[in-house]
């Protein structure tokens, strides 16, 4: 299995606070992505990263904000938690813009009450 | 993004083959198909990609249309460990790495 986790696993907070979640890897992998998973909706890409400091926005990325300081650390951040953004996130991996896999962790369950 | 069809569920009998289709009619030439599964309570796995010609690997095989607007994912002899939600997803070669996930077809496994 590659080297993903997340943290926390769980998480239950109140609207208008701001989370931080956090995926590592120990694959030395460029490219780093962020999803949320709803029922109904599959997988939705929120933000990705494609190297240190170099970010870009997916098709669900109002609310949130991403930061990469290390190849190994993302931080998906929701600066003012609301109920719409409870859900289940997922953070993935690739080792180039061509890979053929992205590897995925074992997924943050996040409520906002 | 090109999008794909699936059935929203499928079943199956265990030991026997169980064939996922896919359709993606507005395929594009750079377009990858991918086929990921999602067991419950874990991150979606890849199990599958091709571009034009059948493939075959240690999980499953890939059946392409001709035109290409078509697939099918073939699990040769399902088990209960086969429970799970397939993705049948296009990646667009000539862009970044990003996979655009549907609802997937859940495939139940019967003993």
């Amino acid at each position: 299995d590659a080297g993903i986790t997340q943290s926390p696993r769980h998480k239950v907070t109140e609207t208008g606070t701001p989370v931080t979640l956090r995926c590592h890897q120990t694959e030395n992998h460029r490219y780093m992505y962020w999803y949320r998973q709803d029922p109904g909706h599959g997988l939705r890409l929120i933000h990705y990263s494609y190297g240190v400091k170099d970010t870009d926005k997916g098709e669900v990325s109002d609310g949130y904000s991403v930061s990469r300081s290390k190849t190994e650390d993302f931080l998906l951040t929701l600066e003012s938690a609301t109920s719409s953004q409870t859900s289940v996130y997922f953070c993935a991996i690739s080792d180039s813009r061509d890979s053929r896999e992205q590897y995925f962790g074992p997924g943050t369950r996040l409520t906002v009450t | 993004d090109a999008k794909t069809t699936q059935p929203n569920s499928m079943e199956s009998n265990e030991e026997e083959p169980v064939h996922l289709p896919c359709n993606h009619s507005t395929i594009s030439g750079t377009d990858y198909i991918h086929w990921y599964r999602q067991l419950p309570s874990q991150g979606p796995e890849y199990v599958i990609h091709g571009l034009t010609s059948n493939v075959n690997n240690r999980m499953a095989s890939l059946a392409i249309a001709e035109d290409r607007k078509s697939s099918t994912l073939i699990l040769h002899r399902a088990t209960l460990r086969d429970a799970a939600v397939y993705y049948c997803i296009l990646r667009d070669g000539s862009a970044t790495n990003k996979l655009i996930f549907g609802t997937g077809t859940l495939l139940a496994v019967q003993p």
